[in-house]
């Protein structure tokens, strides 16, 4: 079966810091990986995701992540953290029709 | 565009009543929709996996009796929570894929569900 980790429950950083929220992944084959973000009471909202090509993808609010194979890491990364990057942020892989998610980490983003 | 649109947001309910949470997605045709629950500052566990027509797949541990699913449109799921009792009390997620072709799949907003 397909699994993520977040090896970290939370992450505190000073506004203008830069922030790393770190995800791993045990996958058979050629992994797809995805990151989330949940602000308190809401929904999920897709960050970005990982299909093949380029270990270093953009997406969305200025985040990016690092696919790293011989780390099996896709760790998500901003360059100056924001107080309303505060939220909670699950990494997540399709494992058959249905997704995994990692156990969430609470970035806390002092100002 | 991909937009899931989930409702109510909120919902106070009484014990033993029911209570219906709708999921659309607005701008796409949803092959298959998910249920998930979510207590407080804990992941997601999936509870059911619906596909238009048919019938859902629970996940294990789930009461199909108590969670009713209903998948009748490509845009359209809802999850009824039956003689609800304030164990039920929690945060429920719907998500949908089919979204343009895309892999991610797309969430509603969530619903804050309290029985009491």
């Amino acid at each position: 079966a397909q699994s993520v980790a977040q090896p970290e429950d939370q992450v505190n950083v000073a506004e203008g810091n830069p922030l790393t929220v770190k995800c791993t992944y045990s996958v058979s084959g050629n992994p797809y990986l995805f990151w989330y973000v949940q602000y308190p009471n809401r929904g999920l909202q897709f960050l970005l995701k990982y299909i093949t090509g380029d270990n270093l993808v953009k997406g969305s609010y200025g985040f990016e992540a690092e696919f790293n194979k011989s780390q099996t890491s896709f760790h998500l990364k901003k360059p100056s953290a924001l107080v309303s990057d505060s939220a909670l942020y699950f990494c997540a892989v399709p494992n058959d029709y249905k997704l995994s998610f990692g156990a969430g980490t609470t970035v806390t983003v002092r100002a | 565009g991909a937009v899931v649109s989930q409702h109510p947001s909120r919902v106070i309910c009484k014990s033993g009543t029911s209570v219906k949470i709708e999921c659309r997605s607005l701008d796409f045709q949803a092959t298959t929709m998910f249920w998930y629950r979510q207590f407080p500052k804990k992941s997601l566990m999936l509870m059911a996996t619906s596909n238009e027509g048919s019938k859902a797949t629970y996940e294990q541990g789930v009461e199909k009796d108590k969670f009713l699913i209903n998948h009748a449109s490509l845009t359209l799921s809802t999850l009824t929570v039956t003689s609800a009792h304030p164990e039920d009390s929690s945060f429920y997620i719907c998500s949908a894929t089919g979204g343009g072709g895309r892999t991610e799949a797309f969430f509603g907003q969530g619903t804050r569900l309290t029985v009491v």
